[in-house]
């Protein structure tokens, strides 16, 4: 079954303990991108990749770090995670970067920072 | 700055009720613009894809239509099951994703 798959799905932390949220894709698909979603503030993209060691920041980067060293996943990289950074994320994925190529997500991942 | 407003925010309707969803939007480079539905704990779900102006598309209650500077979903008599939160989203040549805050709607049998 083609997915994208999100770990963990929940997560409660502390401040400053680092954490990574893994997000791998089971379609071959070059474009991958991170979101958050905040209430009344829709999905805001966070950082995507066009292909395999190509990385490129949305807008809201700050905090958080990415790699793509495989094409199949995109792990998300919080080092020194900060309450504000509370939030429910989600993975997406797509054929390629650019034109009419939509979207596939992750069931998203609830993070809590305390 | 790529902008995209969707109205309104939230949508109460009585089964059967036709209505239509708006989403304005301001890009540079337009490469598609994309129609999501997403349901409460999941991820957006693919519903369609515009391209150029006056294109429409339709699945089965729902048709998505797209001028120079905005797209509506028109919603034919719905049902209690098209209750989500539907949201429009646009790909620019660069690869970034700009997302409306959304339209909750809800259909009260």
């Amino acid at each position: 079954e083609a997915q994208v798959t999100q770990n963990p799905r929940y997560l409660i932390t502390v401040t400053g303990k680092k954490l990574t949220v893994t997000c791998s894709q089971n379609m071959n698909h070059e474009y991958m991108s991170w979101y958050r979603q905040d209430p009344g503030l829709g999905l805001r993209q966070i950082y995507y990749s066009m292909n395999v060691e190509v990385t490129d920041k949305g807008d809201v980067p700050e905090g958080y770090k990415v790699s793509r060293k495989e094409k199949r996943n995109f792990p998300l990289i919080l080092e020194s995670p900060s309450p504000n950074q509370t939030s429910l994320y989600f993975c997406a994925s797509s054929l390629y970067a650019g034109g009419g190529q939509p979207q596939h997500f992750g069931d998203g991942t609830r993070l809590s920072i305390l | 700055e790529d902008q995209v407003t969707q109205s309104p925010e939230a949508l109460r309707l009585q089964e059967g009720e036709s209505s239509s969803l708006n989403c304005s939007y301001t890009v540079s480079g337009l490469r598609g613009l994309f129609w999501y539905r997403q349901d409460p704990g999941k991820g957006p779900e693919f519903l369609f894809t515009l391209y150029s102006a006056g294109e429409e598309k339709e699945k089965e209650r729902l048709k998505a239509t797209l001028t120079k500077k905005e797209s509506f979903l028109h919603i034919t008599a719905p049902k209690p099951e098209d209750s989500a939160t539907y949201l429009c989203a646009v790909n620019t040549n660069a690869g970034k994703s700009t997302f409306g805050d959304g339209t909750t709607l809800t259909v009260k049998p």
